[in-house]
């Protein structure tokens, strides 16, 4: 069975204070790994795909990272405006795998 | 601009009765999901389409319904068997390659927050 793990569950960060989420998983074979921002009473919003360990990918103050067994989001400088929950998902290998599996997600609060 | 719409935003549903949520994409899409989301808990899956007139159950099909008669819409019904509908529902949609099992993103609505009378 596919898991997701993420940590911590939430987190407290001053303006400016770069910090790091972290995305543990299992899969029988990865296709990919997703990040999504998640703001109160919306929609997740799709911020990166990773496909093999190594890979980064960057938006603004976000960096994801990939490895075989975990992801990170880092957070550089952090903003009030990134304050949100973070979803991270995983899409294992095989036929009809469309689906996702879903971590809790990590309540980051940036505070001015 | 592209989008998925989901109404109506807040729904509420008597003891006996069901209810339908909607989900419309302009996306040309060909998958469509539809998720449903507690507090301290992972998104959950309830049924995905991959193409029309067929869907597959995830993994809480237990309670809710779908169709999908054409490409732009999903919609979901509640019934009366679901005991615990209480949640907040996520109707979502990816492009597909059916050679590949494409990794392309899913992109979501804004939900419907459904609640009990």
């Amino acid at each position: 069975e596919d898991q997701v793990t993420q940590s911590p569950e939430a987190l407290r960060l001053q303006e400016g204070e770069s910090s790091s989420l972290n995305c543990s998983y299992t899969v029988s074979g990865l296709r990919g790994l997703f990040w999504y921002r998640q703001d109160p009473g919306k929609g997740p919003e799709f911020l990166f795909t990773l496909y093999s360990a190594g890979e980064e990918k960057e938006k603004e103050r976000l960096k994801a990272t990939l490895t075989k067994k975990e992801s990170f989001l880092h957070i550089t400088a952090p903003k009030p405006e990134d304050s949100a929950t973070y979803l991270c998902a995983v899409q294992a290998q095989g036929a009809g795998s469309y689906q996702l599996t879903f971590g809790k997600g990590t309540k980051l609060s940036v505070i001015p | 601009d592209g989008g998925i719409t989901q109404s109506p935003k807040y729904l509420f549903r008597k003891e006996g009765q069901n209810v339908t949520l909607s989900c419309e994409q302009n996306l040309n899409h060909d998958a469509m999901y539809w998720y449903r989301q507690d507090p301290g808990q992972g998104l959950r899956l309830i049924y995905y389409s991959q193409i029309v007139n067929d869907f597959q159950k995830g993994d809480i099909a237990e309670g809710y319904s779908v169709s999908r008669e054409k490409k732009e819409s999903f919609p979901l019904t509640v019934t009366s068997a679901q005991k615990n509908p209480t949640a907040f529902y996520l109707c979502a949609s990816s492009k597909t390659d059916p050679i590949m099992y494409s990794n392309q993103p899913q992109h979501f609505g804004d939900g419907t927050r459904l609640s009990i009378l």
